[in-house]
Order: C-alpha cells, then sequence, then structure tokens
C-alpha cells in the first residue's frame, strides 16, 4: 500500500492553463516536500510545509499543506512548457525520523 | 550550497559483476545518506538510510547482503550492488543530509546514477 498517493498520475495540457496536484494520505506529516524531477536528473526541491493550513507561494505555483496534515496540493497557474516533469511528493511521518517517503508521482507535459 | 554529486552518472556491467556507486556532498557534513531505486516513470523507493560510522538501516523487502552500504565519512557513502543481474537495472539517486531543527531538515539529491546490467 503506497503511503501517499498522487492524482492525477498523468497530465497533458496546453500551454497558459492552470492544473493541481494532489497528494494524499491516511498519515499525519511531520513535514512535507515538493519536489520536480526532469528525466536523467535527480529531484529539484521547490517547497517545504511544516504547518497545518500552510499555504506558501512560488511565483506560478502555489503550495497548500492540509490542516491535518495529511494532505498537500500543488497548483498551477498559466502553465509553462518548462513546467514539464515528473512532481514528487514527500513527507515524513510523525515519529518516522528523518525518512522521507515520496509520493506516486504526477507526469505533467505541457504543450505549446 | 548543498550540492551533492554522484559517481559514476551511467554504468553498464555485464550479468554476475559488482558495481560500485559513490556519493559525496561537497560542500557540507551529512550525518546521514539515504538510497533510493527509480524505475522508469516510476516515483523513489528507499532503499536503505546510512549514518556515518553505523550500519545501514534497509527498508523492508532490500536485501542487504546484495545492496553493500558503506558510509564512512561525513562526505561519502558508497552503494555496491553485488552480482548484479539484469533487473537491478534502475536510477539510483541519493540524497545527503544533515539533523538541524527537525522541522526544517533536508535532504539534498544527487543526480542519480543510471545502471544497466546485461
Amino acid at each position: 500500500t503506497q503511503l501517499l498517493e498522487q492524482s492525477p498520475q498523468f497530465l497533458s495540457i496546453q500551454e497558459g492553463e492552470n492544473l493541481t496536484v494532489y497528494c494524499n494520505s491516511s498519515s499525519v506529516f511531520s513535514s512535507l516536500q515538493w519536489y520536480r524531477q526532469e528525466p536523467g536528473e535527480g529531484p529539484v526541491l521547490l517547497v517545504t510545509v511544516v504547518t497545518g493550513g500552510e499555504v506558501k507561494k512560488l511565483k506560478r505555483l502555489t503550495f497548500q499543506f492540509g490542516d491535518a496534515r495529511k494532505d498537500s496540493s500543488l497548483h498551477i497557474t498559466a502553465a509553462q512548457p518548462g513546467d514539464t516533469g515528473l512532481y514528487l511528493c514527500a513527507g515524513r511521518v510523525t515519529g518516522g525520523g528523518n525518512k522521507l517517503t515520496f509520493g506516486t508521482g504526477t507526469q505533467l507535459k505541457v504543450e505549446l | 550550497g548543498a550540492v551533492v554529486s554522484q559517481h559514476p552518472s551511467w554504468v553498464i556491467c555485464k550479468s554476475g559483476t559488482s558495481v560500485k556507486i559513490e556519493c559525496r556532498s561537497l560542500d557540507f557534513q551529512a550525518t546521514t545518506m539515504f538510497w533510493y531505486r527509480q524505475f522508469p516513470k516510476q516515483s523513489l523507493m528507499l532503499m536503505a538510510t546510512s549514518n556515518e560510522g553505523s550500519k545501514a538501516t534497509y527498508e523492508q523487502g532490500v536485501e542487504k547482503d546484495k545492496f553493500l552500504i558503506n558510509h564512512a565519512s561525513l562526505t561519502l557513502s558508497t552503494l555496491t550492488v553485488t552480482s548484479a543481474h539484469p533487473e537491478d537495472s534502475s536510477f539510483y539517486i541519493c540524497s545527503a543530509g544533515n539533523q538541524g531543527l527537525a522541522l526544517s531538515y533536508e535532504q539534498y539529491f544527487g543526480p542519480g546514477t543510471r545502471l544497466t546490467v546485461t
């Protein structure tokens, strides 16, 4: 059983559209991170959220941590081809130390 | 800052041979390093956690005798895939971190190593 489920798994959209990626779990996380990964490279950290209900913005990206710290969302406004990549959420389960559990991943493709 | 390197970036080996992958933290000391594997179009799966100077902790289902991990210094961890077989072909990624403020502990990822076993 995957601890962190992401949806959708795959998303292909046109440039300029908006999208939201969800990361859900039945477990409580002490912190949750979002990464973007391009083919043949390691994941690159986008944001870390630690407080329930927290909202962080990074240019066109908005991240939200659920009030109960069991879920998170990533919203991209006016997507661009450069946003194409594999988006991964990853969290630290409360009481689980520093070990990161990765979500199932969302492959995003933004076309011209 | 917080750069992690891996070497090699790409390796092809014959079935039955062993391959060593290095993970280095270049500008910080990493008390903990993590090893992940990733199959095409899938997420990262944690294989093991290594703490400097102690034995690695392996995740359930990962054979510790097949995937040997050594974390001899605060800047270097190695993963050796012993007697590699084609099913071991994968993308191996390491990450390194240091215990700071508990809530803001972050891992920094290496660029990955593509292993192909023929």
